[in-house]
């Protein structure tokens, strides 16, 4: 089992629609969570990082945490031909001594 | 803030020749960096973790001495691709993370080496 999964997409949406992104992770005791974006030839930038349970909202951007279930998503609403990029989950891992571990990311389409 | 730049943002060079390539932090003191190498259509790949004024830890199966990376202040890493040869032709990119923000990590631009 990989430490941090993703579903490497392609996930097609259509503009406007809300986006879903889910990572699980496989140390239960791991505390932060981020989220970043990487367009085609760049380099990752962050969007948001969690650390409690719950939502946490920025904008379009809702991550949500669930530690219980190991998971962390991210909702894009509204979402626009501008999104279109690879997203990464990112996990602190409890195990990892403070190393931040990457999924494989998921590609993301909006279509017009 | 955290703004993280690199240099060069691409660099060509003749196979055999080293490079350098510049990580700064430019608004934060960067207590860790971290370089990582991506390769068309793959995933990131940490290469190695850097604490200023300590040796860098290199990730299994990354030749410390082909990769030299110096950490030598809170703003300044250097990663050194030492007898560059065509294979080692990848995005390279750095990282920062500053004190507080649990560990948050900004990435620097990337810096794309074209070793002919």
């Amino acid at each position: 089992q990989k430490e941090v999964e993703q579903n490497s997409g392609p996930l097609s949406v259509p503009e406007g629609a809300i986006a879903s992104l889910n990572c699980t992770y496989s140390d239960r005791g791991s505390q932060s969570f981020f989220w970043y974006r990487q367009y085609s030839g760049k380099s990752p930038e962050l969007i948001m990082f969690i650390y409690s349970n719950g939502d946490k909202e920025d904008g379009r951007f809702t991550a949500q945490l669930n530690k219980a279930s190991q998971y962390v998503s991210l909702l894009i609403r509204d979402s626009q031909p501008s999104d279109s990029a690879t997203y990464l989950c990112a996990v602190i891992l409890y195990s990892s001594a403070s190393k931040i571990i990457f999924g494989s990311g998921t590609r993301l389409s909006i279509r017009p | 803030g955290a703004v993280v730049s690199q240099h060069p943002s691409w660099v060509i060079c003749k196979s055999g020749t080293s490079v350098k390539i510049e990580c700064r932090s430019l608004d934060f003191q960067a207590t860790t960096m971290f370089w990582y190498r991506q390769f068309p259509k793959q995933s990131l790949m940490l290469m190695a973790t850097s604490n200023e004024g300590s040796k860098a830890t290199y990730e299994q199966g990354v030749e410390k001495d082909k990769f030299l990376i110096n950490h030598a202040s809170l703003t300044l890493s250097t990663l050194t691709v030492t007898s560059a040869h065509p294979e080692d032709s990848s995005f390279y990119i750095c990282s920062a993370a500053g004190q507080g923000e649990q560990e948050t990590q900004y990435f620097g631009p990337g810096t794309r080496l074209l070793v002919l």
